[in-house]
């Protein structure tokens, strides 16, 4: 079975600083990569997601994720976060003929001004 | 995107009754719909899969007579749950799909239910 690794619980960033949130997966094959963020009390919305092709995936709201085979990660970028980025952000795995995806714990961003 | 809409965002409800969440498609017709649970500071845990029409098949270890689940159309599932406990209490977000495996699925704004 797929499983999803966020190790870090709380990034805290400063307004303007880079972002990079890490995620790391457990999957026999090539997995379907996705980030999702999460505001409060809200549901989900998908940032970005990588199905095949172009390792280095855009997605909405000027985040970036880099999917590495090698090191079995796809770590989620922002180069300069606003204070509206704060949230939660999960990142998740599906499997080649099944898209529902598995979650990872999260991780809380930080903004500070 | 598409749109899911989850009724009620919020419900507080006395222990012992039963509530119901409805999850719709909008726009588009949903095939499949996921029932997720998720906890404070946790991730979002699948209860349940349900396809239009058919029963629905739910994850090990969640009491599938106590999260009731009904897909009766192709915009709408139903998660009935029954004789609420305190320990229900939680963030329950549906999700939707328009076709088959790699289709991606639209996540609803989620429900808090509060069971006093």
């Amino acid at each position: 079975a797929q499983s999803v690794t966020q190790p870090d619980i709380h990034i805290t960033v400063s307004e303007g600083a880079s972002l990079e949130l890490r995620c790391n997966y457990s999957y026999g094959a090539t997995p379907y990569l996705f980030w999702y963020v999460q505001s409060p009390g809200q549901g989900l919305q998908l940032l970005l997601k990588y199905f095949s092709g172009d390792t280095l995936v855009q997605g909405i709201k000027g985040f970036e994720a880099e999917f590495k085979r090698s090191q079995s990660s796809f770590n989620l970028r922002k180069p300069s976060v606003h204070w509206s980025d704060a949230a939660e952000y999960f990142c998740a795995v599906g499997t080649r003929g099944s898209y529902i995806p598995t979650f990872g714990r999260g991780t809380s961003l930080i903004v500070h001004p | 995107g598409a749109v899911v809409s989850q009724h009620p965002s919020r419900v507080i409800c006395k222990s012992g009754t039963s509530v119901k969440i409805e999850c719709r498609s909008l726009d588009f017709q949903a095939t499949t719909m996921f029932w997720y649970r998720q906890f404070p500071k946790q991730s979002l845990m699948l209860m349940a899969t349900s396809n239009e029409g058919s029963k629905a098949t739910y994850e090990q270890g969640v009491e599938k007579d106590k999260f009731l689940i009904n897909h009766a159309s192709l915009t709408l599932s139903t998660l009935t749950v029954t004789s609420a406990h305190p320990e229900d209490s939680s963030f329950y977000i549906c999700s939707a799909r328009e076709g088959g495996g790699n289709t991606e699925a639209f996540f609803g704004q989620g429900t808090r239910l509060t069971v006093v």
